[in-house]
């Protein structure tokens, strides 16, 4: 049984270009979260989402950012126009529950975004 | 928002010595977790321990939970070099909101 699947791994993107994340959680999970990390910080909750549907995303900010995660294939987390302070690494998580704190998270190895 | 709370923040301990971490956080909350985060990589989930338990275990890990003072401890025993890494906590209010973990503490452990 895969992990939660992440990538890219590393994205390079210049100042106010896209950013596409994409998070594929574990088979059987349909509950996915997005968390941003600065450097020395812990995890900082963005967005939760089940099938077709945003649960919860009072983590993300209210331009430039949005999240999906349609009926087939992975959660995408995408990020317009970004700036030097969206360079983070970028987590997804997955979990087999309905509600948020009561399981376990799964963790991808997340994505490096890195603005330029 | 309530945030779970790691001290210390860096901790340098001896191979097969115990490494204690503490957390505290604000509110009422369903259940506490803790997770490892070795450097450039995903979290891998420790242990979670429910409001109503006081401690539990897991190999080496040893996990307790004080709801009174609002606070947990996570004991590793006998540490290992590989030990080294990231700890955090992370707890959900009473409800179904998502989880906030603290700052974490960086353990390293000198073989």
């Amino acid at each position: 049984n895969a992990g939660v699947m992440q990538n890219p791994r590393h994205l390079v993107r210049r100042r106010g270009q896209e950013a596409r994340l994409r998070c594929s959680p574990m088979k059987g999970h349909s509950h996915v979260y997005w968390y941003r990390q600065l450097p020395e910080e812990g995890l900082k909750f963005m967005v939760y989402l089940q099938k077709e549907n945003i649960i919860d995303e009072s983590g993300m900010p209210k331009e430039r950012f949005s999240a999906e995660f349609p009926k087939e294939g992975p959660s995408i987390l995408r990020i317009q126009q970004v700036v030097r302070g969206d360079s983070a690494a970028y987590f997804c998580a997955s979990s087999p529950g309905s509600r948020a704190g009561h399981y376990e998270q799964y963790f991808g190895p997340g994505t490096r975004l890195t603005v330029t | 928002s309530q945030q779970g709370e790691e001290d210390p923040q860096a901790l340098s301990i001896q191979e097969g010595e115990n490494a204690t971490m503490n957390c505290s956080y604000k509110t009422s909350i369903n259940n506490l977790q803790w997770y490892r985060q070795n450097s450039g990589r995903g979290l891998v989930h420790l242990i979670l321990i429910r409001s109503n338990e006081r401690e539990k275990h897991s190999g080496r890990l040893r996990v307790t939970l004080d709801t009174s003072k609002k606070s947990s401890s996570l004991l590793i025993t006998a540490s290992r070099a590989a030990d080294t890494a990231s700890y955090f906590c992370a707890t959900d209010e009473a409800g179904n909101t998502p989880l906030v973990f603290g700052k974490g503490t960086r353990l390293s452990v000198i073989a």
